[in-house]
């Protein structure tokens, strides 16, 4: 089946600063990339994606890159803020055999 | 546009009975998966299904464990003699209907959480 890797598994960074997430993938046809946020006790929740005929796309201070090449894509967060303290996880849907997540990365904003 | 709804929100269970899980996905949507979360861990796969078909199962316990997706109705996850490291959070997912299958964003429930006692 379609392996994905998450790193890192936690991130704490400065109020203010920026956040990057990295998935890397073993081999796969897909052409749909996003990310989902969880808060605690919450359900997961989409916040940005991308398709493979584009390697960037922003939303505010959230962007997403992709490098089909090199196989990962990257969620890149600027101007932390508290509120954006959760756990992100990257997806990569089929054609993978199996849906598959990221182990997801717990990213705590520092005030 | 209702969400996606997931009943029970909480589910205690003694260990032996039967746990049933019901999702009914966002109107329009005929896709449904289901996944596992235990505390502080990431979504685990556990089943794809469409309307009275399982799509890809390869994520579900090969005991104890079943899903369904009818044509009426909510789709179901099935837990039989459930055991204490059943407990976990079990979130599903909807997403609408694609020629080239499950591509789309995946828009999920509050979950139901269970725990065995």
């Amino acid at each position: 089946g379609e392996n994905v890797e998450q790193h890192p598994s936690t991130l704490s960074v400065q109020e203010g600063d920026s956040a990057v997430i990295k998935c890397t993938y073993s081999d796969s046809a897909s052409n749909y990339f996003p990310w989902y946020k969880q808060e605690l006790g919450k359900r997961p929740q989409l916040i940005i994606d991308i398709r493979s005929n584009v390697g960037e796309k922003k939303d505010q201070r959230i962007a997403v890159t992709l490098n089909k090449t090199a196989k990962h894509f990257s969620l890149h967060i600027t101007e932390t803020q508290p509120e954006d303290s959760a756990v992100y996880f990257c997806d990569l849907p089929p054609p993978a055999r199996q849906l598959t997540f990221g182990s997801g990365t717990q990213l705590t904003v520092l005030p | 546009n209702a969400g996606v709804m997931q009943n029970p929100r909480h589910l205690v269970r003694r260990r032996g009975q039967e746990a049933r899980l019901r999702c009914s996905p966002m109107k329009g949507h005929s896709h449904v998966y289901w996944y596992r979360q235990l505390p502080e861990e990431g979504l685990k796969f556990m089943v794809y299904l469409q309307k009275e078909n399982i799509i890809d199962e390869s994520g579900m316990p090969k005991e104890r464990f079943s899903a369904e997706f009818p044509k009426e109705g909510p789709s179901i996850l099935r837990i039989q003699q459930v055991v204490r490291g059943d407990s976990a959070a079990y979130f599903c997912a909807s997403s609408p209907p694609s020629v080239s299958g499950p591509t789309d964003t995946q828009y999920f429930g509050p979950g139901t959480r269970l725990t065995v006692l």
